[in-house]
Formats: C-alpha cells, structure tokens, sequence
C-alpha cells in the first residue's frame, strides 16, 4: 500500500520567506508527527498530532514554525521568515494505535 | 525525561562478520524500544521493535536485538553483515506511559561495511 508521501522533496528559499511543508500519512493512521534532522543535531522532534486532540507543540524551536492538521489527515508544517539555521532535512511520520511509527521519505529545506 | 545513547558514531566491520549496533536508553516507565535504518537521501526505514515479550526480537533483513532490562540496553545485532547494510542506524524509545507520544531518537550509528 502506499507509504506516508512528504512534498515538494527538495525546498530552496531565501532568507525571510515563508515556506509550506505537506505530509500525507497512512490512511487509517490516526497519529501524525513531524521531525527535523540536521547535521550534528540528529533527529528532534518537532509536534505531533493525534485524532482531534490538541496537538503536542513541545519540540517546535519558535514561533516561527507552526503546523496544522485538516480532517485529521494530511498536514501541514508552516516555516515563517526563515533562517539559515532552518535548513535541514524535515520528516513526517504516522503511526496506527499503539505501534512503529512509519517515515516518508522528507523534505531538504535548504534557506539561502 | 526520556533519553536514548548510541556511544559509537560509526562501526565498521568486514562483510561476513558479525554486526552489533550498541543502544542504551532510559525512561520512568516501561520502554518501547525501536530500531531504524537510513539509507543515504532516504526516510528511516522500521527495523523492530520491543513492546513486551521475549528479549530477543527478530525484524526485517536478518536484524535482531536484545532488550536486556538490568543494563538498559537495546543492542541490534546481526550475525553475517552485507555491504548493503551500510547505512545509519537509529534506536529510539518511548516511554509505555505515552503510547502516543513521540519518539525520542539516538544520535545515530553509521555502519561501514567492507567487502
């Protein structure tokens, strides 16, 4: 079946312009996580989303980044005025009841 | 808090050889122990996982690992490595308490196999 899908795969944008991440999950998988892995930072985690529970903001580095989830399925992780610091590799997950998360293949933000 | 140790940042080992990936974690409850592989410019791809059970875990490509409780450990083992499993490696945790709760990761192991 088909796996979690992230877009657009490769992202290069200038400093101070916002930029709009997509992830489709798994369909019938009700948690939803987004991660960032950059280099010598490993992976963080940056929110997730179960059901129509509010979701756990705890990771996200500022108030630049914002994320949001429509009808419980795709979602969406909004960067706002970005910055160098911001580059990095940006990994969607979703996960059914009580098991593995499963990864979609990322998005490599790149911030000039 | 919830945190996972990979000590080596890379293991190399000859084609053939054994293969140990060492993870050492720590939760306030039960763990959920995962293991992940990376291939370059790819998402992790899910190894296994140790929920409840016996210690010993097999997953996918000949992986296992072992949950031992007394060490905190969650070592991935295989017993004759293959150049295509260069790649890195991540262990993670969550803790039972938090069944939907993140994950938290390990650094990474970068494994180098030599033909």
């Amino acid at each position: 079946g088909a796996g979690v899908s992230q877009s657009p795969s490769n992202k290069v944008t200038e400093k101070g312009k916002d930029v709009e991440l997509r992830c489709d999950p798994i369909s019938g998988h009700t948690a939803l996580y987004w991660y960032r892995q950059s280099l010598g930072q490993g992976l963080e985690f940056l929110i997730y989303f179960q059901g129509n529970s509010a979701p756990d903001k705890s990771g996200l580095p500022s108030d630049r980044f914002s994320a949001e989830r429509t009808g419980g399925s795709v979602s969406t992780l909004t960067i706002q005025r970005t910055q160098q610091e911001d580059s990095a590799v940006y990994l969607c997950a979703s996960s059914p009841p009580y098991n593995e998360q499963f990864f979609g293949p990322g998005t490599r933000l790149t911030v000039l | 808090a919830q945190s996972v140790a990979q000590p080596e940042d890379q293991v190399n080992v000859a084609e053939g050889n054994p293969l140990t990936v060492k993870c050492t974690y720590s939760v306030s409850g039960n763990p959920y122990l995962f293991w992940y592989v990376q291939y370059p410019n790819r998402g992790l791809q899910f190894l296994l996982k140790y929920i409840t059970g016996d210690n010993l875990v097999k997953g996918s490509y000949g992986f296992e690992a072992e949950f031992n409780k007394s060490q905190t450990s969650f070592h991935l083992k295989k017993p004759s490595a293959l150049v295509s499993d260069s790649a890195l490696y991540f262990c993670a945790v969550r803790d039972s308490t938090d069944s939907w709760g993140k994950l938290q990761f390990g650094a990474g192991t970068q494994v180098v196999v030599t033909p």
